[in-house]
């Protein structure tokens, strides 16, 4: 079956600017997290959405949010970007909401680049 | 709260060395431990996982022992390949409100032929 398809696989913005991406799940997967992987930082988790809501948040500026379709599929926002925003962005996709005792699958990532 | 801590890398290891990455983690209760691999250009893929205490999880000739007693999920292998070459990550997931996964920051790779 499909993976997790994540679109963009490449972005780049300007300071400022606002970025949409998205993320298709596996087909029958409810939950979708995001998670941020930045060098100095690593893996920080952004948010966690399961049949549409928002299950769980990390510790991010309300500049960035989600939202999370009935058909699963999950898009990411960040607004008025900062160079600092720069960083590959992941999403996993599990059964479940959490990951329990199953594995989250993850996508390629979208790389976003802010200039 | 929660965390993880791994060794940081980079790691340089010659081809058919042995390979240890050590990972411990504090948690409040009784998480769940992952190991994810991270090869060049692609997302984080499951390795292996351990759901309890003294468990071993084990795949592609690597493995990882839950060790209650000093909070560790060391990652082993005993032959390592050019292929093995990516960013490791060890991770928990604790059973409640808040489970969601904890990553360290990753140890970097590098085997040479």
């Amino acid at each position: 079956k499909a993976g997790v398809t994540q679109t963009p696989r490449y972005l780049i913005k300007t300071r400022g600017q606002q970025v949409t991406l998205s993320c298709s799940p596996i087909s029958g997967h409810r939950s979708v997290s995001w998670y941020q992987q930045t060098p100095g930082q690593g893996l920080q988790f952004l948010f966690e959405y399961f049949s549409e809501t928002q299950r769980n948040k990390g510790n991010f500026p309300g500049r960035f949010s989600g939202r999370q379709f009935s058909n699963s599929r999950s898009e990411m926002n960040v607004s008025t970007l900062e160079l600092g925003d720069s960083a590959l962005y992941l999403c996993a996709s599990s059964s479940v909401p959490g990951p329990l005792n199953t594995e989250a699958f993850f996508g390629q990532g979208t790389r976003l680049t802010v200039v | 709260g929660n965390s993880v801590t791994q060794m940081e890398g980079p790691v340089t290891l010659s081809e058919e060395a042995f390979l240890t990455i050590n990972c411990t983690y504090t948690a409040t209760g009784y998480p769940s431990l992952f190991w994810y691999v991270q090869y060049p250009g692609e997302g984080l893929q499951l390795l292996l996982k351990a759901t309890k205490a003294d468990d071993k999880g084990s795949n592609k000739g690597f493995e990882a022992t839950y060790r209650k007693e000093t909070t560790s999920f060391h990652l082993e292998k005993g032959s390592v390949q050019v292929s093995d070459s990516a960013v490791y990550f060890c991770a928990l997931s604790e059973r409640n409100r808040d489970d969601k996964i904890i990553f360290g920051k990753g140890t970097r790779l590098h085997i040479l032929p």
